[in-house]
């Protein structure tokens, strides 16, 4: 059964200071893994997707990372704003299964103007 | 280009009492995700939907609940009869296949609470 585990659960960072999010997994079968932000009280806003044959995706300050085999990804986040705090969630979608998606339990940041 | 819409956005009724939680997709969008979230569990896909068709309902967690999308714009979640351990947030999530799976967008979800 494929489990997504995030660390931290919780990082606060001054502004300005780059940081990384880290997500495992345990089942390297995969499709795809994405990275979603969450505001409170709103749904989830896809920030990036990674397909299972990439090893990473940009978007502006934001870098993603898929090592497959070792079943790792890591979210960077450059420059940080206050902007930025939010909980950042991962979520894997298996290679079989169909679109089934099983997300972690997220790391709520905290970026301290 | 109007996002998932969900309605209501918040619900309180009373245990034993049905909830219908209702969900319009983007359209164009052939994959329709119903998902619950809560603090002790995360969140959690209960079903989805490829053309109207329900491919996937192993999430959902008893008979109480039900799902149905009658076209490709409108999908709702019932709970019939309501429990307190269903309060969440239940979100509605759509997507599309164009050559690869596609990211999901999610509405704002609905806030349940049974009291």
């Amino acid at each position: 059964k494929q489990e997504v585990t995030q660390i931290p659960a919780a990082l606060s960072v001054p502004e300005g200071e780059n940081l990384v999010l880290n997500c495992s997994f345990t089942d390297s079968a995969i499709y795809n893994l994405q990275w979603f932000r969450q505001d409170p009280g709103k749904g989830l806003t896809s920030l990036l997707l990674i397909q299972s044959s990439q090893r990473e995706q940009t978007s502006g300050r934001l870098n993603a990372s898929l090592d497959k085999s070792s079943g790792r990804s890591t979210l960077y986040i450059a420059a940080s704003q206050p902007g930025d705090s939010a909980t950042y969630l991962c979520a894997v979608s298996p290679n079989t299964g169909g679109f089934k998606t099983i997300f972690g339990a997220g790391t709520r940041l905290f970026v301290k103007a | 280009d109007a996002g998932v819409i969900q309605s209501p956005r918040h619900e309180v009724t009373e245990m034993g009492q049905e909830v219908t939680l209702r969900c319009k997709p983007i359209s164009g969008h052939d994959y329709l995700f119903w998902y619950r979230q809560t603090m002790m569990r995360g969140l959690e896909l209960l079903i989805y939907f490829n053309n109207n068709v329900p491919i996937d309902d192993s999430g959902m967690p008893e008979d109480r609940f039900s799902a149905k999308m009658p076209n490709a714009s409108f999908s709702t979640l019932k709970i019939q009869p309501s429990e307190p351990r269903d309060s969440a947030v239940y979100f509605c999530a759509s997507s599309s296949f164009r050559g690869t799976r596609q990211p999901q967008h999610f509405g704002d979800g609905t806030r349940l609470s049974i009291l």
